[in-house]
Formats: structure tokens, sequence, C-alpha cells
């Protein structure tokens, strides 16, 4: 069964600074998706980036890229030029096929703090 | 706003009654995933559906059941509630059944407290 782990329950980062958010995974499969998603105070999940495991090249959102590792299994986010409203709650996703369909867990999540 | 409409915002009810969560999805998704979202087991996807079929399940329990009519709204049926059950339920859509990238929109989610 695939498994996502996100070691960091939180993280704090100075306004203006760079924050890495770890997180690695496990399956047997060669092609899948994973995603980043935020979830502010709000509740709301939303979609900050993604990755297609077939892409060698790593996914660039402005702030946001990630370095993808497949071999390592690691997905790992980099949120550049911190803002105040990037606190929040931050879940790594793997997405898989399955008969016919999308299958998709979620990480435990890191709470990050962005201080002004 | 992602185009994903939840009803309704909020939910109380008492252990072992019925209740239904509605979904519309973005005008143009054909997929519809349902998640439950709870302190003690974080995210966890439910069940997906496309053009009215069941498409992949996950930790859905028996209790639950959902549907995707016609016009493409879901509903999740939540029966024979229990305490644990209260948790904040996520309804997601996209555009693609399999193959590519799928991009899902969540809704704002619809809050279960039991009673």
């Amino acid at each position: 069964a695939q498994t996502v782990t996100q070691s960091q329950p939180e993280m704090s980062v100075q306004e203006a600074e760079t924050v890495t958010l770890s997180c690695t995974y496990d399956t047997s499969e060669s092609n899948y998706y994973l995603f980043w998603y935020k979830q502010p105070p709000s509740r709301q999940m939303i979609l900050v980036i993604r990755q297609e495991a077939y892409k060698q090249q790593n996914a660039t959102e402005n702030r946001f890229s990630v370095n993808f590792q497949k071999a390592a299994k690691s997905f790992s986010l980099k949120i550049s030029d911190s803002q105040l409203g990037d606190t929040a709650m931050y879940f790594c996703a793997f997405m898989s096929i399955i008969s016919g369909g999308f299958k998709t867990i979620f990480g435990a999540g890191t709470r990050l703090f962005v201080k002004a | 706003d992602s185009g994903v409409t939840q009803t309704p915002k909020h939910l109380i009810t008492a252990t072992g009654q019925r209740v239904t969560l509605r979904c519309s999805p973005r005008s143009g998704d054909l997929s519809v995933y349902w998640y439950q979202q709870s302190l003690d087991q974080g995210l966890q996807f439910l069940i997906q559906y496309y053009n009215g079929e069941e498409r992949a399940k996950g930790n859905i329990l028996e209790r639950f059941s959902a549907q995707q009519f016609p016009d493409l709204h879901s509903e999740l049926n939540l029966s024979s509630l229990e305490l644990g059950d209260s948790a904040l339920y996520f309804c997601a859509s996209s555009s693609r059944l399999a193959g590519g990238t799928d991009t899902q929109y969540f809704g704002p989610g619809t809050r279960l407290t039991v009673l």
C-alpha cells in the first residue's frame, strides 16, 4: 500500500526567507502524480504545485518549487521569499491510477508559521 | 473560489441519524471525489465518481454511500452516524478520468458535527 510521510509536524520561517518542507512516499508504481496542497485557517484546500512522475524536470510555480527525487521517493516543497499569507497547513499528496479512477493519499501535514 | 460548491456548510445532528451532503462540481468537470478530514485520521479519500459511475473507492465505510446524478452533482449519504464521523467533508472535481495530469479543485467543505 502507498504511504505518504511528512516528518515535520510544524515549521516556522521568517518573512522573506526560504523554507523547505519534506515529503517522502512509498509505492511500487511507476506512473503517479504528486501534489502539494495548502490549507489556510479558512480550511479551504488550495493546490500549490503538482508534479508528474514521468517528468524529470522539477515543477515551479512562482515562489514555489519542488525537488522531486524519484529514486529516493522524495518530493520536497521549497517556498522562497516567504510571505505572511503562506502561513497554513501544507499537505503532500500522492495520486495513483486504480481501476480507471484516481486515488489520492495525503500526508499528515506540516503546519507552517511565517513570522513578521 | 474553486467553482465547486458544497451544501450545507455546517450540519449538526445526533448519533444514529442519517444526513446527505451535496456537491456541485465545476462547470464541465465530470469527476467528483469525496474526502473526509478528521482530527485523528487526517485527510482520507472516500470515493470517486466519473460521469455517473463509481470509478475508485478508498476508505469509505459501509454506512456511507455516494452517487452522482445525470446533472453531475453528487451526494454523500452518511447513515447510523457515530461520534467519530464528526469531520470536515470535502468534495473535489476534475475534468479527467485517467491518463495525464488530473488536478482536483476542492469545495469549501461541509462541517459535520455528531452529538
